[in-house]
């Protein structure tokens, strides 16, 4: 079946440091990768996603890049800081008709230090 | 103020007994999908629906039941059949696809304890 794969499954930074999340995914067809942020205790929120005809998409300190033919996308974030500490999901989906029926990462769970 | 609405919070079972999570939106999406969410495994679909009185199986739907017969509200019974029903559960919707980015908006979710 559909799946995605996600690495690492934590990461630890200084703040001010990047870090990076890597997924592979493994339906070809699939047009539409997001990332949500899960805080402790809090719901998943949508904070950048990308579709398949666009190879990197940034929104200020947050970017995606997606690598069709290796099924492969990653997210970047730059100057991390201590509110940026959260479980991050990335997604995959074929966007069509009327719903969008994600296929999640198992999570990365980020800690920025001080 | 618009959103989707999860309830109960907290709920605990005991193991035989069926119970019914709630799941109300007034965002008025056509959408609507379960996720259970258990430590180091994401999110996994239960069921979702694309309209009133239609829903699909997602990849975990044994032992689940779901019902759509108002726009506004998906509600998810977990039954005695669910061999390890303790996690936590996630409610989303999304608009139609159509000039739309293809988000889920998400409910608070909803903690259930088997004991």
């Amino acid at each position: 079946g559909e799946n995605v794969e996600q690495h690492p499954s934590t990461l630890s930074v200084q703040e001010g440091d990047s870090a990076v999340i890597k997924c592979t995914y493994s339906d070809s067809a699939s047009n539409y990768f997001p990332w949500y942020k899960q805080e402790l205790g809090k719901r998943p929120q949508l904070i950048i996603d990308i579709r398949s005809n666009v190879g990197e998409k940034k929104d200020q300190r947050i970017a995606v890049t997606l690598n069709k033919t290796a099924k492969h996308f990653s997210l970047h974030i730059t100057e991390t800081q201590p509110e940026d500490s959260a479980v991050y999901f990335c997604a995959a989906s074929r966007l069509s008709g009327g719903y969008n029926k994600l296929i999640f990462g198992a999570g990365t769970r980020l800690a920025v230090h001080p | 103020d618009g959103g989707i609405t999860q309830s109960p919070k907290y709920l605990f079972r005991k193991e035989g007994q069926n119970v019914t999570l709630s799941c109300e939106q007034n965002l008025n999406h056509d959408a609507m999908y379960w996720y259970r969410q258990d430590p180091g495994q994401g999110l996994r679909l239960i069921y979702y629906s694309q309209i009133v009185n239609d829903f699909q199986k997602g990849d975990i739907a044994e032992g689940y039941s779901v019902s759509r017969e108002k726009k506004e509200s998906f509600p998810l019974t977990v039954t005695s059949a669910q061999k390890n029903p303790t996690a936590f559960y996630l409610c989303a919707s999304s608009p139609y696809l159509r000039g739309n980015t293809g988000e889920l908006f998400f409910g608070e979710g909803s903690r259930l304890t088997v004991l």
